[in-house]
């Protein structure tokens, strides 16, 4: 299994919709969990930290769930602009070193 | 702006060719990494420095060498690379290694032929 595992989409939406994307992780013990996102031929830049109790930022709400081992990220409301590659991050087996998912891509269309 | 730079920001090499890359935060970070990412490939991890001491090494083969003179700037120095290293390659650091977030550099593409 992978440590990190993501849906690689594409997502294709229209823009105004909303939009939820999912992240297992095998690593039961991981305490740190991210979400980046990486625009095209871009570097990967964060996006939002997630809490065990969910965060919310504007627009983007992170969710985590420790009994399934997963991450989401809840996009609403969605513009142009967030067409992007998003990388869900988690902390790896030696408790030091980040894990980076493959991405879900995300194409919002007019 | 970022605060971590990277060069060049584009590379074509022969296998035969030696060349090395650079990369230096201006973040007062301790901890730096190097990243390949390949196409439809997750970030793969391959080097992480931390107070310029090397604390990991993924596996990666002896033809990719890093260097940490100081906490500010790393190197990646390649010898005799295979079209399959073809890459983008990111360097990132953070305040310490250990669960933080990671400011990425903005890469240096990389061709082998």
């Amino acid at each position: 299994r992978k440590e990190v595992e993501q849906d690689p989409g594409p997502f294709n939406v229209p823009e105004g919709a909303t939009v939820a994307f999912n992240c297992t992780y095998s690593n039961s013990a991981s305490q740190s969990f991210f979400w980046y996102r990486q625009d095209c031929r871009k570097e990967p830049k964060l996006l939002m930290s997630v809490y065990s109790s969910g965060n919310e930022d504007g627009r983007f709400t992170a969710q985590l769930n420790r009994a399934s081992q997963y991450i989401s990220l809840l996009i609403r409301d969605s513009k142009l602009s967030d067409s992007a590659t998003y990388l869900c991050v988690v902390n790896g087996y030696n408790n030091n070193d980040m894990r980076f998912g493959a991405g879900t891509r995300l194409t919002v269309k007019p | 702006e970022t605060g971590v730079t990277q060069t060049p920001r584009h590379l074509v090499m022969g296998m035969t060719n030696k060349k090395s890359l650079k990369c230096e935060q201006h973040l007062g970070h301790n901890a730096m990494y190097w990243y390949k990412q390949s196409a439809k490939k997750p970030l793969e991890l391959m080097f992480v420095y931390n107070f310029k001491e090397q604390t990991e090494n993924n596996s990666v083969p002896s033809r990719f060498s890093p260097e940490c003179p100081n906490s500010s700037h790393l190197f990646l120095h390649l010898h005799t690379l295979q079209p399959e290293d073809s890459a983008l390659y990111l360097c990132a650091s953070s305040p310490r290694r250990a669960r933080e977030t990671q400011y990425f550099g903005p890469g240096t593409r990389l061709l082998v032929l």
